[in-house]
Protein backbone atom coordinates (compact mmCIF):
# COMPACT_ATOMS: atom_id res chain seq x y z
CA UNK A 1 0.00 0.00 0.00
CA UNK A 2 1.85 2.84 -0.99
CA UNK A 3 -1.00 5.55 -0.15
CA UNK A 4 -0.22 8.58 -2.32
CA UNK A 5 2.16 9.00 -4.62
CA UNK A 6 3.67 11.58 -7.05
CA UNK A 7 5.66 12.23 -10.02
CA UNK A 8 8.30 13.61 -10.80
CA UNK A 9 9.90 15.15 -7.13
CA UNK A 10 11.35 17.72 -8.86
CA UNK A 11 11.41 19.79 -12.25
CA UNK A 12 12.93 22.56 -13.67
CA UNK A 13 10.93 24.63 -16.43
CA UNK A 14 11.83 27.18 -19.05
CA UNK A 15 8.99 29.70 -19.82
CA UNK A 16 6.62 28.32 -22.24
CA UNK A 17 7.36 24.65 -21.77
CA UNK A 18 4.65 22.30 -20.81
CA UNK A 19 4.73 19.43 -18.60
CA UNK A 20 1.78 17.00 -16.59
CA UNK A 21 2.37 16.29 -12.82
CA UNK A 22 1.36 12.77 -12.08
CA UNK A 23 -0.75 12.00 -8.51
CA UNK A 24 -1.83 8.56 -8.18
CA UNK A 25 -3.28 6.37 -4.58
CA UNK A 26 -4.11 3.01 -4.44
CA UNK A 27 -6.79 3.34 -1.48
CA UNK A 28 -9.49 3.52 -4.43
CA UNK A 29 -10.72 7.27 -3.25
CA UNK A 30 -13.29 9.02 -4.99
CA UNK A 31 -11.52 12.82 -4.04
CA UNK A 32 -8.04 13.75 -5.19
CA UNK A 33 -7.09 17.33 -5.17
CA UNK A 34 -3.73 19.44 -6.53
CA UNK A 35 -2.73 22.00 -4.13
CA UNK A 36 0.39 24.40 -4.85
CA UNK A 37 2.61 25.66 -1.70
CA UNK A 38 4.19 29.30 -1.56
CA UNK A 39 6.91 30.39 0.29
CA UNK A 40 5.66 31.31 3.96
CA UNK A 41 2.08 29.76 3.26
CA UNK A 42 -0.64 27.65 3.44
CA UNK A 43 -1.73 25.13 0.59
CA UNK A 44 -4.14 26.48 -1.94
CA UNK A 45 -6.40 24.06 -4.03
CA UNK A 46 -5.85 24.37 -7.86
CA UNK A 47 -8.24 21.71 -8.93
CA UNK A 48 -10.17 18.78 -7.48
CA UNK A 49 -12.09 16.00 -8.88
CA UNK A 50 -15.26 13.64 -7.19
CA UNK A 51 -14.60 10.96 -9.48
CA UNK A 52 -13.88 9.07 -12.65
CA UNK A 53 -13.91 11.44 -15.40
CA UNK A 54 -14.76 14.62 -12.87
CA UNK A 55 -12.79 17.81 -12.38
CA UNK A 56 -13.70 21.21 -11.04
CA UNK A 57 -11.65 24.41 -10.54
CA UNK A 58 -10.33 25.49 -6.93
CA UNK A 59 -9.20 28.81 -5.92
CA UNK A 60 -5.97 29.34 -7.98
CA UNK A 61 -6.98 27.36 -11.36
CA UNK A 62 -5.56 29.64 -13.79
CA UNK A 63 -2.54 27.92 -16.51
CA UNK A 64 -3.74 24.76 -15.09
CA UNK A 65 -5.62 21.97 -16.54
CA UNK A 66 -6.24 18.53 -15.19
CA UNK A 67 -7.23 14.93 -16.01
CA UNK A 68 -8.88 12.20 -14.22
CA UNK A 69 -9.22 9.17 -16.83
CA UNK A 70 -8.42 6.49 -14.16
CA UNK A 71 -9.73 6.90 -10.50
CA UNK A 72 -6.24 6.11 -9.09
CA UNK A 73 -4.78 8.89 -11.10
CA UNK A 74 -5.15 12.90 -11.31
CA UNK A 75 -2.66 14.66 -13.98
CA UNK A 76 -2.15 17.79 -13.66
CA UNK A 77 -0.89 20.16 -16.39
CA UNK A 78 1.24 23.08 -17.30
CA UNK A 79 0.70 24.12 -21.23
CA UNK A 80 2.96 27.58 -20.68
CA UNK A 81 4.17 27.42 -17.69
CA UNK A 82 5.18 30.94 -16.46
CA UNK A 83 7.69 32.03 -13.31
CA UNK A 84 4.55 32.82 -11.07
CA UNK A 85 3.67 29.24 -11.50
CA UNK A 86 7.02 28.08 -9.37
CA UNK A 87 5.55 26.06 -5.95
CA UNK A 88 5.60 23.21 -4.29
CA UNK A 89 2.67 20.93 -5.69
CA UNK A 90 1.15 18.44 -3.37
CA UNK A 91 -1.61 16.12 -4.33
CA UNK A 92 -4.00 15.11 -1.97
CA UNK A 93 -7.13 11.97 -1.59
CA UNK A 94 -9.79 11.62 0.80
CA UNK A 95 -12.89 9.71 1.06
CA UNK A 96 -16.50 11.52 0.62
CA UNK A 97 -16.78 13.07 4.04
CA UNK A 98 -15.02 15.84 5.51
CA UNK A 99 -13.22 13.77 7.93
CA UNK A 100 -10.64 12.24 5.52
CA UNK A 101 -8.32 14.20 5.00
CA UNK A 102 -5.22 12.23 6.10
CA UNK A 103 -3.45 11.40 2.71
CA UNK A 104 -0.96 13.73 0.70
CA UNK A 105 1.69 13.19 -1.72
CA UNK A 106 5.07 13.95 -0.60
CA UNK A 107 5.29 16.72 -2.77
CA UNK A 108 6.82 17.71 -6.64
CA UNK A 109 9.09 21.10 -6.57
CA UNK A 110 9.17 22.90 -10.04
CA UNK A 111 11.14 25.85 -10.85
CA UNK A 112 9.89 27.72 -14.02
CA UNK A 113 12.90 29.97 -15.48
CA UNK B 1 -16.32 31.90 3.33
CA UNK B 2 -13.77 30.07 5.49
CA UNK B 3 -11.33 31.53 6.73
CA UNK B 4 -8.49 29.98 9.19
CA UNK B 5 -6.21 32.08 10.72
CA UNK B 6 -3.06 31.69 12.63
CA UNK B 7 -1.30 34.61 14.32
CA UNK B 8 1.71 32.98 15.37
CA UNK B 9 4.79 32.86 12.35
CA UNK B 10 7.35 31.66 15.23
CA UNK B 11 7.43 30.41 18.76
CA UNK B 12 10.97 29.04 20.18
CA UNK B 13 10.38 26.36 22.85
CA UNK B 14 12.64 24.95 25.69
CA UNK B 15 12.89 21.32 25.21
CA UNK B 16 10.29 19.06 27.13
CA UNK B 17 7.99 21.92 28.02
CA UNK B 18 4.56 21.76 26.10
CA UNK B 19 3.66 24.03 23.71
CA UNK B 20 0.44 25.54 22.35
CA UNK B 21 -0.41 26.87 18.66
CA UNK B 22 -2.90 29.05 18.20
CA UNK B 23 -5.98 28.41 15.26
CA UNK B 24 -8.84 30.40 15.25
CA UNK B 25 -11.46 29.45 12.04
CA UNK B 26 -14.68 30.88 10.56
CA UNK B 27 -17.54 29.07 8.92
CA UNK B 28 -21.09 29.60 8.86
CA UNK B 29 -21.10 25.66 8.14
CA UNK B 30 -22.50 23.18 11.29
CA UNK B 31 -20.75 20.41 9.97
CA UNK B 32 -16.94 20.87 9.81
CA UNK B 33 -13.35 18.99 10.46
CA UNK B 34 -10.46 20.88 11.90
CA UNK B 35 -6.76 19.41 11.61
CA UNK B 36 -3.58 19.54 12.21
CA UNK B 37 -0.64 19.19 9.84
CA UNK B 38 3.37 19.00 10.57
CA UNK B 39 5.82 19.96 7.59
CA UNK B 40 9.13 19.12 8.35
CA UNK B 41 12.07 20.38 6.41
CA UNK B 42 12.05 17.69 4.12
CA UNK B 43 8.71 19.28 2.94
CA UNK B 44 6.09 16.50 3.38
CA UNK B 45 2.62 17.24 5.17
CA UNK B 46 2.13 14.71 7.86
CA UNK B 47 -1.40 14.75 9.73
CA UNK B 48 -1.27 14.93 13.04
CA UNK B 49 -5.04 14.85 14.45
CA UNK B 50 -8.62 15.59 13.66
CA UNK B 51 -11.40 17.37 15.83
CA UNK B 52 -15.15 16.77 14.47
CA UNK B 53 -17.44 19.80 14.91
CA UNK B 54 -19.97 17.87 16.83
CA UNK B 55 -17.39 15.75 18.59
CA UNK B 56 -17.61 16.53 22.09
CA UNK B 57 -14.32 15.32 24.05
CA UNK B 58 -10.88 17.06 22.55
CA UNK B 59 -8.96 14.92 20.16
CA UNK B 60 -5.95 13.43 21.32
CA UNK B 61 -3.01 11.87 19.64
CA UNK B 62 -0.11 10.66 21.87
CA UNK B 63 1.74 13.98 22.71
CA UNK B 64 -0.59 16.13 20.49
CA UNK B 65 -4.23 16.69 21.75
CA UNK B 66 -6.46 19.61 19.98
CA UNK B 67 -8.49 22.14 22.56
CA UNK B 68 -11.49 22.31 20.49
CA UNK B 69 -13.13 25.76 21.97
CA UNK B 70 -16.51 25.57 19.46
CA UNK B 71 -17.83 28.64 20.59
CA UNK B 72 -14.86 30.65 20.15
CA UNK B 73 -13.89 28.94 17.37
CA UNK B 74 -10.76 27.88 18.30
CA UNK B 75 -8.83 24.66 17.58
CA UNK B 76 -5.44 24.93 19.75
CA UNK B 77 -2.75 22.47 19.08
CA UNK B 78 -0.98 21.28 22.46
CA UNK B 79 1.91 19.18 22.43
CA UNK B 80 2.99 18.04 25.60
CA UNK B 81 7.01 17.76 25.91
CA UNK B 82 8.57 18.85 23.05
CA UNK B 83 11.12 16.81 21.41
CA UNK B 84 13.79 18.33 19.17
CA UNK B 85 12.26 16.66 16.10
CA UNK B 86 9.34 18.69 16.79
CA UNK B 87 10.83 21.39 14.94
CA UNK B 88 8.94 22.01 11.55
CA UNK B 89 5.93 24.27 10.18
CA UNK B 90 2.87 23.53 12.03
CA UNK B 91 -0.70 24.08 9.43
CA UNK B 92 -4.36 24.25 10.74
CA UNK B 93 -6.78 23.38 8.52
CA UNK B 94 -10.37 23.19 7.93
CA UNK B 95 -12.45 21.18 5.64
CA UNK B 96 -16.42 20.83 5.09
CA UNK B 97 -19.03 19.07 4.19
CA UNK B 98 -19.54 17.50 0.23
CA UNK B 99 -21.94 19.26 -1.67
CA UNK B 100 -24.35 17.31 -4.18
CA UNK B 101 -21.60 17.48 -6.64
CA UNK B 102 -18.50 18.68 -4.96
CA UNK B 103 -16.21 17.48 -3.07
CA UNK B 104 -15.79 18.58 0.51
CA UNK B 105 -12.51 21.22 0.21
CA UNK B 106 -9.76 21.96 2.89
CA UNK B 107 -8.61 25.39 3.17
CA UNK B 108 -4.97 25.87 4.99
CA UNK B 109 -4.02 28.92 7.98
CA UNK B 110 -0.49 30.42 7.34
CA UNK B 111 1.51 28.09 9.78
CA UNK B 112 3.49 28.66 12.53
CA UNK B 113 7.09 27.65 12.46
CA UNK B 114 7.90 25.93 15.79
CA UNK B 115 11.73 25.67 16.98
CA UNK B 116 12.61 23.41 19.96
CA UNK B 117 15.48 24.56 22.20
CA UNK B 118 17.96 21.88 23.46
Amino acid sequence: NAGVTQTPKFRVLKTGQSMTLLCAQDMNHEYMYWYRQDPGMGLRLIHYSVGEGTTAKGEVPDGYNVSRLKKQNFLLGLESAAPSQTSVYFCASSYSNFAGWKFFGPGTRLTVL
Amino acid sequence: AQKITQTQPGMFVQEKEAVTLDCTYDTSDQSYGLFWYKQPSSGEMIFLIYQGSYDEQNATEGRYSLNFQKARKSANLVISASQLGDSAMYFCAMSDPPGYSSASKIIFGSGTRLSIRP
